[in-house]
This record gives structure tokens, sequence and C-alpha cells, in this order.
């Protein structure tokens, strides 16, 4: 089946340092979704990607689609502890549920 | 800001006994789902549910798994015989449209945490 994985898994990053995951499908998405958990909390939907190159833009935080459309990233610049928690990639697979990455856990020391 | 609810936040039940995790969706949001956590893993699908049916379920999703809207409000997860495996955070989200038909991800509610003892 379709599988999602991120890297790196862990992240320990100084506050003011920059962060980046990448995300990997191992089949074509026709879009993707980003999440963030923060420690104890559920998914909270953070941004949806559908075209091939497309970057946005949320405060700090920018977000890529591939142009193959089968990876993604999102760059944090100059973090800050409130961006501690876990983020996670989810694509749709052939019946439109979304499968979640692996995710990547991101921590912010003082 | 709309909420999706979930209750009890944290279950212990002997394994064996049955349990019903209680979720109540968006009003206006049409397209259901149970999602799990195993602690400090990834969010594994488990069932979604749309027009008062299973659209799809997963292979975890086996015959001690049920899930049924008694009200139309309510969305209930029901563990027939729970094992000490079923031990995780269980999500319940929803969504106002499938992802095809416009840009909308899912709301997710904050969790019960089942401990099978």
């Amino acid at each position: 089946g379709q599988q999602v994985m991120q890297i790196p898994q862990y992240q320990h990053v100084q506050e003011g340092e920059d962060f980046t995951t990448y995300c990997n499908s191992s089949t074509t998405l026709s879009n993707i979704q980003w999440y963030k958990q923060r420690p104890g909390g559920h998914p909270v939907f953070l941004i949806q990607l559908v075209k091939s190159g497309e970057v946005k833009k949320q405060k700090r935080l920018t977000f890529q689609f591939g142009e193959a459309k089968k990876n993604s990233s999102l760059h944090i610049t100059a973090t800050q502890t409130t961006d501690v928690g876990t983020y996670f990639c989810a694509g749709p697979d052939r019946t439109y549920k979304y499968i979640f990455g692996t995710g990547t856990r991101l921590k912010v020391l003082a | 800001e709309p909420e999706v609810t979930q209750t009890p936040s944290h279950q212990v039940t002997q394994m064996g006994q049955e349990v019903i995790l209680r979720c109540v969706p968006i009003s206006n949001h049409l397209y259901f789902y149970w999602y799990r956590q195993i602690l400090g893993q990834k969010v594994e699908f488990l069932v979604s549910f749309y027009n008062n049916e299973i659209s799809e379920k997963s292979e975890i999703f086996d015959d001690q798994f049920s899930v049924e809207r008694p009200d139309g409000s309510n969305f209930t997860l029901k563990i027939r015989s729970t094992k000490l495996e079923d031990s995780a955070m269980y999500f319940c989200a929803s969504s106002a449209q499938i992802y095809r038909e416009g840009d909308y991800g899912y709301t997710f509610g904050s969790g019960t945490r089942l401990t099978v003892v």
C-alpha cells in the first residue's frame, strides 16, 4: 500500500535556528496536507498544497510541494519554543482517505 | 471556531471488556473518521464514514470494531472485546468535503486515551 515517510524522525534545534522536515510518498499525490501535533495534543491542520512545485507561506513556515508531486517539505525560519511538536504530512490514497507520514518531532532548546 | 468533541478523554478498561468512544463532529461536516495513534507513533487510519455507512476500513478495523451515528450528531466507535494492543489514543476527525471538492483538512478531536489492562 501507499507509504508516506518523513525525515528526520527527531530534530533538536536551538531557538532561533531553522528547521526543515521532508516528506516522501511512494506514489504520486494529488495534494498534500501538513498537520502539527503539540505534545499531548491532537493533529491540527496547517495547510494543503495541490499544484506541482507549489510554495505557500504562513509567517515563518514555508511549505513546498515537489515538481513530481511525490515529496514535500516544511521549513521553519528562526524557530521559537512555540514551534515544539510533531509535524505530519498526509497524502490521499486512491480512495481519498489521508495516509499520515511517520512524523518529525521537533524540540526547540531555549 | 467549531470543534470536534470527544468523550471520555481517558478510558481504562479490563482486557475483554467492551468500550464505546464518543465523538461529536462539526455540525455541517459530512465525512467522519476514526484514527488511532499508539504512543509516539504515527497516526493510523481506522475507518471512514459517510452518508450513514462505512466508506472504508483498514486492516486494523476487524470484527471487534464497529461505528455508528445513532442520532445524527454523535459518532461512536465500539470495541467489543478489548485487547492489550488496543491501548492507544483514538482520534475522531471530520471534514466538510472530500478533498477533491475543495481545500479542506480534517478537524481532529482532542482524542480518547484508551488503556487496556
